[in-house]
C-alpha cells in the first residue's frame, strides 16, 4: 500500500525555522517527482514547491522563494522541506504529494503536518 | 485570490447531476491538458478524482467526469450520492509560469 507520512510540523515564532519530512513507501520513490502543497486553516489548496525524481530540478511559488528549500534523499525514500524566515502567513497544513507523471497532478497525498507560526 | 476561479458552492438532490466550473487563462487551463480535480472531505487529505482533463484514476466511480473548453474546465457529478458531499478543487499545470501548478479556490458541494 502506498503511504506518505509527513512529520516535523509544530509551533514556531516568526523568523524561525522548521524542517518538514515526508517518508514514502509502497512505490518506487526515486522515479517519481514530488511536491509540497499547503492549506491554511479554512482555506483552499496552494502549491508550494516541487522537485524532480532525481532531485536536480526544483520549483517554488514566489512567496517562499529564497526562504524554503525542497530536497529529497532517494536512498531513504524521504522528501524534505526546509523552511526559514517563517511568517504568520506560512501557517498551514503542509501536505506531501506524489506527482502523477510529470505535470503537476497529484495522485497520492499524505495526511499533512501542521505548521503554526505565531509569537 | 486563487489563480483559478470556482463557484464557492454548488448543490443538488440525490440522483441529480451537478457541474462545477473552473475558469483559468490561456497560460494554464487554456494551454495544457493537465487539469485535475480533487475531492476533500472535512479533516481528510485531498483525493484525485480526475486527471488530464477527463481521465479517472482506478477506483473513482464513473459518475465523475471532466471536460474542458477553452480556458474553462468542468467537473460533472452524475447520480449524486450523500458521500459526494465534499469540497472540490480544480488544478492546472501552468508550465514555466510561476507558480508551476495553480489551484482553484474550491467549491463546497452539498447534497440536499
Amino acid at each position: 500500500e502506498l503511504q506518505l507520512v509527513e512529520s516535523g510540523g509544530g509551533l514556531e515564532q516568526p523568523g524561525g525555522s522548521l524542517r518538514l519530512s515526508c517518508g514514502a513507501s509502497g512505490f518506487t520513490f526515486s522515479t517519481n517527482a514530488m511536491s509540497w502543497v499547503r492549506q491554511a486553516p479554512g482555506k483552499g489548496l496552494e502549491w508550494v514547491s516541487g522537485i524532480s525524481a532525481g532531485g536536480g530540478n526544483t520549483y517554488y511559488t514566489d512567496s517562499v522563494k529564497g526562504r524554503f528549500t525542497i530536497s529529497r534523499d532517494n536512498s531513504r525514500d524521504t522528501l524534505y522541506l526546509q523552511m526559514h524566515s517563517l511568517r504568520a502567513e506560512d501557517t498551514a497544513l503542509y501536505y506531501c504529494a506524489k506527482v502523477r507523471g510529470t505535470y503537476g497532478e497529484f495522485d497520492y497525498w499524505g495526511q499533512g503536518t501542521l505548521v503554526t507560526v505565531s509569537s | 485570490q486563487s489563480a483559478l476561479t470556482q463557484p464557492p458552492s454548488a448543490s443538488g438532490s440525490p440522483g441529480q447531476s451537478v457541474t462545477i466550473s473552473c475558469t483559468g487563462t490561456s497560460s494554464d487551463i487554456g494551454n495544457y491538458n493537465y487539469v485535475s480535480w480533487y475531492q476533500q472531505h472535512p479533516g481528510k487529505a485531498p483525493k484525485l478524482m480526475i486527471y488530464e482533463v477527463s481521465k479517472r484514476p482506478s477506483g473513482v466511480p464513473d459518475r465523475f467526469s471532466g471536460s474542458k473548453s477553452g480556458n474553462t474546465a468542468s467537473l460533472t457529478v452524475s447520480g449524486l450520492q450523500a458521500e459526494d458531499e465534499a469540497d472540490y478543487y480544480c488544478s492546472s499545470y501552468a508550465g514555466s509560469n510561476n507558480p508551476l501548478v495553480v489551484f482553484g479556490g474550491g467549491t463546497k458541494l452539498t447534497v440536499l
